[in-house]
């Protein structure tokens, strides 16, 4: 069974910094996607990365970064120039690929709290 | 616009009654699945379902029952067996086809808060 550990439950980031938030993942599968959602107040989840594990570029969307090391089984998502609209909860996800084309599950971490301050 | 609807936001149950969360979607996905979202514990994976007429157990699947008769519907009973049934309960759905470009993305409705009292 996979599983997804989030070792930061909570950090804290100035507006207009950077900020880093770690996520490792165990699995003895070799193809496989890796996700960061946000979930605002609002509660509603939302896709901010996806990562493909057969890609060795590092996936980027905007202000947000992923530094994908899958020896080290490491995904941690880079904020650039945080917004105060980035506060949210994060989670870190994992799915692994199916040859038949079929849905896999997607496995959650515990998630870390982030708050984006004046 | 497409997406996915989920009905109630909020619903309070007296122990010992059966209450079935509702899933719409319009995105033309053919797989669907049910999370249970509690504090600290992140989203856990209740069941899922591939196509019509079919569906698997996730991991804390006990106490729960599923049905999936059209593609777009998805509803979720939590029964009188679920001993802690408060919870955040999200509803998500992907397309499937392996490498496609947005195949498997998961897309969340906005959930849906039980309370039992």
């Amino acid at each position: 069974a996979q599983t997804v550990t989030q070792s930061q439950p909570e950090m804290s980031v100035q507006e207009a910094e950077t900020v880093t938030l770690s996520c490792t993942y165990d699995t003895s599968e070799n193809n496989y996607y890796l996700f960061w959602y946000k979930q605002p107040p609002s509660r509603q989840m939302i896709l901010v990365i996806r990562q493909e594990a057969y890609k060795q570029q590092n996936a980027t969307e905007n202000r947000f970064s992923v530094n994908f090391q899958k020896a080290a089984k490491s995904f941690s998502l880079k904020i650039s120039d945080s917004q105060l609209g980035d506060t949210a909860m994060y989670f870190c996800a994992f799915m692994k690929h199916s040859n038949t084309g079929t849905a896999s599950k997607l496995t959650f971490g515990t998630g870390t709290r982030l708050q984006v301050t004046l | 616009d497409g997406g996915i609807t989920q009905s109630p936001k909020y619903l309070f149950r007296k122990e010992g009654q059966n209450v079935t969360l509702s899933c719409e979607q319009n995105l033309n996905h053919d797989a669907m699945y049910w999370y249970r979202q509690d504090p600290g514990q992140g989203l856990r994976l209740i069941y899922y379902s591939q196509i019509v007429n079919d569906f698997q157990k996730g991991d804390i699947a006990e106490g729960y029952s599923v049905s999936r008769e059209k593609k777009e519907s998805f509803p979720l009973t939590v029964t009188s067996a679920q001993k802690n049934p408060t919870a955040f309960y999200l509803c998500a759905s992907s397309a499937t086809g392996g490498k496609l470009s947005g195949a498997n993305v998961l897309t969340f409705g906005a959930g849906s808060r039980l309370t039992v009292l």
